[in-house]
C-alpha cells in the first residue's frame, strides 16, 4: 500500500498570502493518478485537482497542483477565508489510498 | 448536474447489520465507476468498495468478506450491505462516483454516519 503523508499537520496563514500543501508517498506514483481535495467543516469533500495539476471544474485558479514521482503539492496563490478547510491528497497508483489531511486555517 | 443522496446509517450493535443506499441523479449508476468511501476517526479518509461499469466489484481488506455492493437498475442507486460491523467502522460513509480516468473521485455525497457501539 502506497502511504501519503500529508504536511504540515496545520497551517495557519494571514488573507492573501501563499499557502503550500505537501504531500509525499512512500513509492513513486508514475501514472500522475494523484488528487486533492478540499472538505469544509460538515461537509463532503469537494475535489480540486486530478491528474496532479489539472484544476477541476469550477475551481479558482488561484488552486494549482504540482509535482512527479513522490513529492507532491497544492497551492494556494493567495490565500481567502473561505479557503479554511482540510485539504487531502489521494492516490490511484496502487489501490486507492489518502493522506491525513492539511488544516488550512486563517490568522 | 451529479446528485448523490445517501440513506440508511444509524447506530447497530458489533456483529450487527446494515444496508446504504445511494440514489444517484444527473448519472446511470449501471454505466459509471461507483465507490464507497467512509471517514473514521481511526483510519481518516478510506475507500472501502468499488462497483465498476463492468460489474465488477473490489473491496478493502478491512472490509473484504463482510461488506457487499450492489446496484439496482431500475432505481438508479447504489447499495452497501455491511454485515458483522465493528467498533472501527464507526465513520461516515460517502457515495462518489469513481475512481475516474486519473483515478480520483469527481463526485461526492453528503454522506451518512453508521455508529457501531454497544
Amino acid at each position: 500500500e502506497i502511504v501519503l503523508t500529508q504536511s504540515p499537520g496545520t497551517l495557519s496563514l494571514s488573507p492573501g498570502e501563499r499557502a503550500t500543501l505537501s504531500c509525499r508517498a512512500s513509492r513513486r506514483i508514475d501514472n500522475n493518478y494523484l488528487a486533492w481535495y478540499q472538505q469544509k467543516p460538515g461537509q463532503a469533500p469537494r475535489r480540486l485537482v486530478y491528474g496532479v495539476s489539472n484544476r477541476a471544474t469550477g475551481i479558482p485558479d488561484r488552486f494549482s497542483g504540482s509535482g512527479y514521482g513522490t513529492d507532491f503539492a497544492l497551492t494556494i496563490s493567495r490565500l481567502e477565508p473561505e479557503d479554511v478547510a482540510v485539504y487531502f491528497c489521494q492516490q490511484n497508483r496502487e489501490s486507492v489510498t489518502f493522506g491525513k489531511g492539511t488544516k488550512v486555517e486563517i490568522k | 448536474e451529479v446528485q448523490l443522496v445517501e440513506s440508511g446509517g444509524g447506530l447497530v450493535q458489533p456483529g450487527g447489520s446494515l444496508r446504504l443506499s445511494c440514489e444517484a441523479t444527473g448519472l446511470i449508476v449501471n454505466e459509471a465507476h461507483m465507490s464507497w468511501v467512509r471517514q473514521t476517526p481511526g483510519q481518516g479518509m478510506e475507500w472501502v468498495s468499488r462497483l465498476t461499469s463492468g460489474r465488477v466489484t473490489d473491496y478493502a481488506d478491512s472490509v473484504r468478506g463482510r461488506f457487499s455492493t450492489s446496484s439496482a437498475t431500475s432505481k438508479n442507486t447504489l447499495y452497501l450491505q455491511m454485515d458483522n460491523l465493528r467498533v472501527e467502522d464507526t465513520g461516515i460513509y460517502y457515495c462518489v462516483r469513481g475512481p475516474a480516468l486519473w483515478g480520483d473521485f469527481d463526485h461526492w455525497g453528503q454522506g451518512t454516519l453508521v455508529t457501531v457501539s454497544s
